[in-house]
Order: structure tokens, then sequence, then C-alpha cells
């Protein structure tokens, strides 16, 4: 158990410009998935997904935002025409079903949008 | 709408004394109860869970929470802080579902004081 991974750690942006950034879940987990905090604030619920399928989105997703789960393992989510109010540290965490709903989050990806 | 409260935003207190950290939630019928801990460039890590049974749950490292459905709180306690628990301290909610998406507070720090 290696415990939940992201890249890039950190990711300086101009406004406009994409970025990308990847989650890798403790294997085995079929749960996945993402919150945003801002600075002085709790994380916010962002999507969720259980296996590839991505079953809830928050209204806090734009149309700018897009996360994928491909086969099921790791996870990306792609930010569009970034915009300053995008900067943020972006969490993903990672559970199985029937274990007590215990998410267990990697260290962040910290976005700042210039 | 769902929600949960930490009422102190930055929690001081001189080494070895005791602490409470507040935490309310919204009411619902039934809920899962977290306290999760973030040092400084760190992840989230979870530190206690109440998810049924005793109300009264424990750390490892001496924290403890009471679940107190009619007051709908879950405060941690201490009774002897060390300055390596110098920290933010998240509360969150699981109100169940098919997601079993958390809904944070908006943190405390606790500040130990030599």
């Amino acid at each position: 158990d290696t415990g939940v991974s992201q890249n890039p750690r950190h990711k300086i942006t101009k406004r406009g410009q994409n970025v990308t950034f990847r989650c890798d879940p403790i294997s085995e987990h079929n749960r996945l998935y993402w919150y945003r905090q801002t600075l002085g604030q709790g994380p916010e619920f962002l999507t969720y997904f259980q296996n590839e399928a991505q079953l809830e989105k928050s209204r806090l997703l734009s149309d700018r935002f897009s996360a994928e789960r491909p086969k099921g393992s790791f996870s990306t989510l792609e930010i569009q025409r970034t915009e300053q109010g995008d900067s943020a540290m972006y969490l993903c965490a990672s559970s199985v079903t029937g274990k007590n709903n215990e998410q267990f989050f990697g260290p962040g990806t910290r976005l700042t949008v210039l | 709408a769902q929600s949960v409260t930490q009422l102190d935003s930055q929690v001081p207190v001189f080494e070895e004394a005791p602490v409470e950290l507040r935490c309310n939630y919204s009411s619902s019928v039934s809920v899962y109860l977290f306290w999760y801990v973030q040092y400084p460039n760190q992840g989230l890590q979870l530190l206690l869970k109440y998810l049924s049974g005793s109300t009264l749950v424990e750390s490892i490292n001496g924290f403890e929470a009471e679940f107190n459905k009619s007051q709908t709180s879950f405060h941690l306690r201490k009774p002897s802080v060390h300055i390596s628990d110098t920290a933010e301290y998240f509360c969150a909610v699981s109100y169940g579902g098919a997601t079993n998406k958390l809904i944070f507070g908006t943190g405390t720090l606790l500040a130990v004081q030599p």
C-alpha cells in the first residue's frame, strides 16, 4: 500500500492555459473522489467515480472542468481556459466499497493561476 | 442544505493544557462523522471516525470525540496537548447515499505554544 499519489505537486500557469492533474489511487480502491481546497476553507467535493463511471459532479465543476478515470484505475482532472479563481489545492481521495467510507487522501496538487 | 460548522478558526493553547475543537453538523437521520488532521505541507490524514455504536471514539494519539445526536455535535478533545499537535483540524460529515462524499467544515488551526 503506497498511498494515493498526485502529480504534479505544484503547477503554475497563466490565465487561459489548460492544465491536467493526475491521481493514482490506492490499488484495489474502486471509489475515487476529487475535492478542491481554497485558502482558509475546507475541502469541497468536486466529483466522484466508482470504477470508471463518473457518478456525481458538483455544481462547482463548471464546463471548463472535466475528469476521467479510464479503466477504473488512475484519474485525470483537466481545467480548460484557467482563471485566477481556479487557484486552489486539488485533492484526490480513494476508498473501497464496504470499508466504512474511510477515504485516503493524496498530498494534493497546488494550482496557481497568474 | 447539508453543512458542517467549525466556529473556531484558530485555537491557541499552551503545551500540556486540555483542548476542545468544536464541530456541529446539520441534522440528518444518519450520519458518519470524521476528524481529519492536516500538518503543514501535507495531505489530510484521518484522525478518528464515528460510524455507529459507542458515541465516544478515540485515536491512537490521545484525541477523542463524542457523537451527540441531540446537539448534532462531534467535538474533538485532548486532555493534554503537545507541540507536535499543531496542525489544521477538519471535521467532516458523510450523509451516506451512493457516493458517501464528505462535507467538510472550514477547519480549526490548533496552535500549541510552549
